[in-house]
């Protein structure tokens, strides 16, 4: 089945530490985005990629850091740096100017 | 910042009524999409409008777009329970790189009794 797949579903974090969401899509779409939400609010756009190692800063992306090493795969890491990280994270993809398909969604909480 | 902000943000109505939908949006833009979310969950696809075009249907779906007032809007006609959820539109633009960007508005909340 093709589709697009988040890990884990659920994510504790300790202050100080760095985490790491995985985002892996089977769809062979070039461009992948990462998205924030917060209970009862739109989604806010960190980091965005068209191709494989390039990659940009979206509205919100003091904290947070990407990588594109493959075209399947768009990991994100919420760092230390991150101060208020408890929030849903969504990932999506998607190709030329067309619909985004999404993942089904992080939520990371900090202890 | 948001691109696109619905309103209204919380609508409330009877199963069989119809649900509209509002997004405005600030800057110019390839199309303008529509998507729906149920609560924790990601977000489902529902209809996409190219800036050159100025309506769309997808059976109980109607939306508009005009451009002139950067606007668009979503019509749900004889709604049902199910389509309880909350309703986002995202803008499609190019950035000062030429990569295409995809943001969002804050959402509408829309709560169908049946």
């Amino acid at each position: 089945d093709g589709g697009i797949t988040q890990s884990p579903k659920y994510l504790f974090r300790k202050e100080g530490q760095n985490v790491t969401l995985s985002c892996e899509q089977n769809l062979n779409h070039d461009a992948m985005y990462w998205y924030r939400q917060d209970p009862g609010q739109g989604l806010r756009l960190i980091y965005y990629s068209q191709i494989v190692n390039d990659f940009q800063k979206g509205d919100i992306a003091e904290g947070y850091s990407v990588s594109r090493e493959k075209k399947e795969s768009f990991p994100l890491t919420v760092t230390s740096a991150q101060k208020n990280p408890t929030a849903f994270y969504l990932c999506a993809s998607s190709t030329g100017s067309r619909e985004q398909f999404f993942g089904p969604g992080t939520r990371l909480t900090v202890l | 910042s948001q691109q696109g902000e619905e309103d209204p943000q919380a609508l409330s109505i009877q199963e069989g009524e119809n649900a509209t939908m509002n997004c405005s949006y600030k800057t110019s833009i390839n199309n303008l999409q529509w998507y729906r979310q149920n609560s924790g969950r990601g977000l489902v696809h529902l209809i996409l409008i190219r800036s050159n075009e100025r309506e769309k249907h997808s059976g109980r779906l109607r939306v508009t777009l005009d451009t002139s007032k950067k606007s668009s809007s979503l019509l749900i006609t004889a709604s049902r329970a199910a389509d309880t959820a909350s309703y986002f539109c995202a803008t499609d633009k190019r950035d000062a790189g030429g990569y295409q960007k995809v943001t969002f508005g804050i959402g509408t909340k829309l709560q169908v009794i049946p």
